[in-house]
């Protein structure tokens, strides 16, 4: 099974910071990786698909980068409704893996 | 409008048996692979399961193996996942979720399945 390594598990942030989450795979995945976000209480959405595929909606504060093992969600400018939990998601093989998460807080 | 909507969640006691089930609407369910998910209460995310658009080939995450079985019923745009054997670890929210590659996505809202004594 394909192990995702998503790091920091838990960061405090400040409105309008920079914020970096990187999910690292035991193995290479070509590009198929999901990156999710869920607040308390709600459903997981998704943010982008493809690594770097911003999903429709969604606002250009985020971006996805990377390929193989190494993978990278940026926000761009952290705004009140960005703190959240965010998770990656491999779906290159079976079975499907996602990271442990991480939880973005306020400062 | 994509709507996924589950039921059959429950509290129900070590080595017992449910059906989950969840109702499609809004899109071509019979060309849409579909997955289920789940989440332990506090805990990640775990894909659990997953089935091919017309039923024949099926994937399931280790720790269910054996025990649960994903099924669909295409003409009632019908997700099931039958869960034999119980485990107290097995306590979730079980969300249905279409393909997670593509340009749309949708998860429903989530059914609360309970192992408990």
């Amino acid at each position: 099974d394909i192990q995702m390594t998503q790091s920091p598990s838990a960061m405090s942030a400040s409105i309008g910071d920079r914020v970096t989450i990187t999910c690292r795979a035991s193995q290479g995945i070509n590009n198929d990786l999901v990156w999710f976000h869920q607040k308390p209480g709600k459903v997981p959405k998704r943010l982008i698909y493809s690594a770097s595929s911003l999903q429709s909606g969604v606002p250009s504060r985020f971006s996805g980068s990377g390929s193989g093992t190494e993978f990278t969600l940026t926000i761009s400018s952290l705004q009140p409704e960005d703190f959240a939990t965010y998770y990656c998601l491999q779906r290159n093989s079976h079975p499907f893996t996602f990271g442990g998460g991480t939880k973005v807080e306020i400062k | 409008e994509v709507q996924l909507v589950e039921s059959g969640g429950d509290l129900v006691q070590p080595g017992g048996s449910l059906r989950l089930s969840c109702a499609a609407s809004g899109f071509t369910f019979s060309n849409s692979w579909m997955n289920w998910v789940r989440q332990t209460p506090g805990k990640g995310l775990e894909w659990v399961a997953n089935i091919k658009e017309d039923g024949s080939k099926r994937n399931y995450v280790d720790s269910v193996k054996g025990r649960f079985t994903i099924s669909r019923d295409n003409a009632k745009n019908s997700l099931f996942l039958h869960m034999d054997s119980l485990r107290v670890e097995d306590t979730a929210v079980y969300y249905c979720a279409t393909p997670f590659g593509g340009s749309w996505h949708q998860w429903g809202q989530g059914t609360l399945v309970t192992v408990s004594s």
